[in-house]
């Protein structure tokens, strides 16, 4: 099973600022099968990154997914009041497919 | 209007049984492969299960092979989880997902169905 650790846990910045979520996986993704998802509390997530760089549709183009093999990064370019959310990174390239433990990004 | 609604949810006993069910509308439920994945109280996320399209693929999580069964109904758009032997661990909103192929992730989601297994 490959185990995804995302960091940091919590991350506290102001709107206007820069968001960098790291996921790492303990063994390579396949074909880069990673996804990341938006979660508000009592709300599902939504898809935002699909093969670690592909922006699912209607996601604005301040949110980008970059890495391969076993490291990926998710980046909001400049934080919106309702960016701030529960992220969490998903492969599916292998069974089962595994999810990160999620990080909280938050207001500072 | 595209979209994933989940029913059946609720409190039963350790030992139950529920049959969680996921409404689809606004596409064609038969060409996609469907998923459930719970996420407990206070915790991360985890797949349980998927269905390919004509219901002749299926996997399963190892914690939840023999105890969860998934199917579907392509004539009826729903999706089912029929969740048997149920365990305090069980407990979790559960969630269905439309996967997009070919590359398997989940693209729409459903706004979960609460199951609590206590005594």
């Amino acid at each position: 099973e490959i185990v995804l650790t995302q960091s940091p846990g919590t991350l506290s910045l102001s709107p206007g600022e820069r968001a960098t979520l790291s996921c790492r996986a303990s063994q390579s993704v396949s074909s880069n099968y990673l996804a990341w998802y938006q979660q508000k509390p009592g709300q599902a997530p939504r898809l935002l990154i699909y093969g670690a760089s592909s922006r699912a549709t209607g996601i604005p183009d301040r949110f980008s997914g970059s890495g391969s093999g076993t490291d990926f990064t998710l980046t909001i370019s400049r934080l919106e009041p309702e960016d701030f959310a529960v992220y969490s990174c998903q492969q599916y390239g292998s069974f089962p497919y595994t999810f990160g433990q999620g990080a909280k990004l938050e207001i500072k | 209007q595209v979209q994933l609604v989940e029913s059946g949810g609720g409190l039963v006993k350790p030992g139950g049984s529920l049959r969680l069910s996921c409404a689809a509308s606004g596409f064609i439920f038969s060409d996609y492969y469907m998923t459930w994945i719970r996420q407990a109280p206070g915790k991360g996320l985890e797949w349980v299960s998927y269905i390919s399209g004509s219901g002749s693929l299926i996997h399963y999580e190892d914690s939840v092979k023999g105890r969860l069964s998934i199917s579907r109904d392509n004539a009826k758009n729903s999706l089912y989880l029929q969740m048997n032997s149920l365990r305090a661990e069980d407990t979790a909103v559960y969630y269905c997902a439309r996967m997009r192929t070919p590359m398997y992730y989940f693209d729409l989601w459903g706004q979960g169905s609460l199951v609590t297994v206590s005594s």
